[in-house]
């Protein structure tokens, strides 16, 4: 069975700094792989996705993140955190028609 | 126009009692799922539809029953309510059954009291 472990719960970085968030998977297969951002009392919204091919994937709000196969990871980066991306972060893997989702990251914005 | 739209936003009701909660999507996907978040945060996959066809029911306990009348929509009833069934309730659709990002409703907040 897949999963996805997010190892830390909760980030805190100031504002301008740079952000990486971390994501081991588990999978048989070539895996698909998302990374999804949810606001206080919002949804999930998908941030990026990786299917195939380029290893480094570009997302919204200017959000990227590398698939590394040797070490199963797939981490978020942003060069420059702004305060309104104070929010949970999930990485998710999608396998057998559903996705599993890892426990989430908190992260928190110093001005 | 939103695209996952999920109603009631907040539920709060005593154990013992019956609920639904209904999800639309004008996304014309094919896929809608539900997903529990807990208190923790902790996202769980209940079910899954495909085309109105039930296509995963992750071992989720017999009260909860979803209902797919058409596949723009999919919605939870839930007999029988008890503690542990506080929750938020989160309502996603997919373009595709297997490979598909998924798109999320607002969710419902569910309180057992």
């Amino acid at each position: 069975a897949q999963s996805v472990t997010q190892p830390d719960i909760h980030i805190t970085v100031s504002e301008g700094a740079s952000l990486e968030l971390r994501c081991n998977y588990s999978y048989g297969a070539t895996p698909y792989l998302f990374w999804y951002v949810q606001s206080p009392g919002q949804g999930l919204q998908l941030l990026l996705k990786y299917f195939s091919g380029d290893t480094l994937v570009q997302g919204i709000k200017g959000f990227e993140a590398e698939f590394k196969r040797s070490q199963s990871s797939f981490n978020l980066r942003k060069p420059s955190v702004h305060w309104s991306d104070a929010a949970e972060y999930f990485c998710a893997v999608e396998g057998a028609g559903k996705s599993t989702f890892g426990d989430g990251t908190t992260l928190t914005v110093k001005p | 126009d939103t695209a996952v739209s999920q109603t009631p936003k907040y539920l709060v009701t005593q154990m013992g009692n019956d609920k639904s909660i209904k999800c639309e999507q004008n996304l014309g996907h094919d896929t809608m799922y539900w997903y529990k978040q807990d208190s923790k945060k902790f996202l769980k996959i209940m079910f899954s539809y495909n085309n109105k066809e039930l296509i995963i029911n992750e071992t989720v306990p017999n009260r909860f029953s979803p209902k797919s009348p058409d596949k723009a929509h999919l919605n939870l009833h839930i007999n029988s309510l008890e503690l542990g069934d506080s929750a938020v309730y989160f309502c996603a659709s997919s373009p595709y059954r297997d490979t598909g990002e998924l798109f999320f409703g607002e969710g419902s907040r569910l309180t057992v009291l």
